[in-house]
């Protein structure tokens, strides 16, 4: 069974710090791995998605990677501003015959202070 | 917009009431998602659907009783909860293809924030 494990669970940050957000997973046998952002009381918005035969995947300001073998993903956000406050989920995806199935992250809450 | 709506947006019921909660996908993907977010707990994937069959109840109880009339509409019909099913309803929906077995990036909707009382 796969588990999706988040640290740390809450960060706060002065603005335009560059950040680490980490996420391990326990099956390294994923398709895929998700980023999501959610804000307070909303949906998810993914941010990227990096598929099991990638390193990494970059839009704008974030970059995330990918070492399936040590079941680790990173998220780096460059010059963080308070526009970037929200909650980050990891979600490892995995196919098992006909279905797809994302695991979930707790989540790292981040505060940007401006 | 992620193209996924969800209706209402918030819902307060009894436990004897019936309700139901409604989600649509404007993106023409194939698969649908019902998740539940508890405070404090990750997300949790409750049934998913592909081309209108469901091929997931991650041991959900028959008190929640999901609908998938076409590939664009999802429904969740509520009766006699509890307090603890309290949560937000997250819907998401992925290009997942079951016979191709590809699956793809899920967009999700804005949730129905659910209190039972």
């Amino acid at each position: 069974k796969q588990e999706v494990t988040q640290i740390p669970a809450a960060l706060s940050v002065p603005e335009g710090k560059n950040l680490v957000l980490n996420c391990s997973f326990t099956d390294s046998a994923i398709y895929n791995l998700q980023w999501f952002r959610q804000d307070p009381g909303k949906g998810l918005t993914s941010l990227l998605l990096i598929q099991s035969s990638q390193r990494e995947q970059t839009s704008g300001r974030l970059n995330a990677s990918l070492d399936k073998s040590s079941g680790r993903s990173t998220l780096y956000i460059a010059a963080s501003q308070p526009g970037v406050s929200a909650t980050y989920l990891c979600a490892a995806g995995n196919s098992g015959g006909s279905n797809y199935k994302l695991t979930f992250g707790k989540g790292t809450l981040l505060t940007v202070n401006p | 917009e992620t193209g996924v709506t969800q209706t209402p947006r918030h819902l307060v019921m009894g436990m004897t009431n019936k309700k139901s909660l409604k989600c649509e996908q404007h993106l023409g993907h194939n698969a649908m998602y019902w998740y539940k977010q508890s405070a404090k707990k990750p997300l949790e994937l409750m049934f998913v659907y592909n081309f209108k069959e469901q091929t997931e109840n991650n041991s959900v109880p028959s008190r929640f009783s999901p609908e998938c009339p076409n590939s664009s509409h999802l429904f969740l019909h509520l009766h006699t909860l509890q307090p603890e099913d309290s949560a937000l309803y997250l819907c998401a929906s992925s290009q997942g293809s079951r016979l191709a077995g590809k699956p793809y990036e899920q967009y999700f909707g804005p949730g129905t924030r659910l209190t039972v009382t």
